[in-house]
């Protein structure tokens, strides 16, 4: 099975940078995958890391570790449009498919 | 190019009633996945198919739910005689076939289900 973690909640400042950790446990890994929710609407796609190591994209960047089970998402220069659920997913390589299995979400919100 | 693209967006039942969720696949996607996220929870997975196969059905519920993915038209989640606890988000995704580079899955928006 497949066991993920990540903070309930953070709050930050406008124009900070904030980093939001998540760590799990799979039998068979194939992929972490980072997703953006505002409230009442559908994920979005933010970043995937296979292999070790940071990857940037514009103002976020996504850091994986797998001999830790850890990855995290940094949010850079935020904006008030930011604030949003920021949702950790894992791919099993077992299945053979695309389906990710999610933690619970961080639930961020930025402040003046 | 559509995305994924999910009806209704809004259904409400009464207990008792039948609620069905339709999902039509991104261009190109031969994937569907159904998720469903409880009011503040996270997105669970219920079932991944593909055309006319059900490939792994280990998220959903053991009695009511069901889903196809007929050959021809959209993929179907159906949930009978609902209960207040089935109130919740549906979303379904897809997928291009593989675990590719890049392949990941993409939502549609949702289908929030109130059963009063």
């Amino acid at each position: 099975g497949q066991n993920i973690d990540q903070p309930t909640e953070m709050t930050a400042t406008e124009g900070a940078i904030v980093q939001i950790n998540c760590t799990y446990q799979t039998s068979g890994f194939n992929g972490l995958f980072w997703y953006q929710q505002h409230a009442g609407e559908a994920p979005t796609f933010l970043s995937y890391n296979v292999l070790d190591g940071l990857e940037e994209k514009g103002r976020f960047s996504s850091f994986l570790s797998r001999s830790k089970g850890y990855s995290y998402l940094l949010l850079k220069e935020l904006q008030m449009k930011d604030s949003a659920s920021y949702l950790c997913a894992v791919r099993d390589s077992r299945t053979g498919a695309n389906n990710l299995f999610f933690g619970t979400g961080t639930r961020l919100t930025v402040i003046p | 190019n559509a995305g994924v693209m999910q009806n209704p967006r809004h259904l409400v039942r009464r207990r008792g009633q039948e609620a069905r969720l339709r999902c039509s696949p991104m261009k190109g996607h031969s994937h569907v996945y159904w998720y469903r996220q409880l009011p503040e929870e996270g997105l669970k997975f219920m079932v991944y198919l593909q055309k006319e196969n059900i490939i792994d059905e280990s998220g959903m519920p053991k009695e009511r739910f069901s889903a196809e993915f007929p050959k021809e038209g959209p993929s179907i989640l159906r949930i009978q005689q609902v209960v207040r606890g089935d109130s919740a988000a549906y979303f379904c995704a897809s997928s291009p076939p593989g675990q590719g580079t890049g392949n990941t899955i993409y939502f549609g928006e949702g289908s929030w289900l109130t059963v009063v």
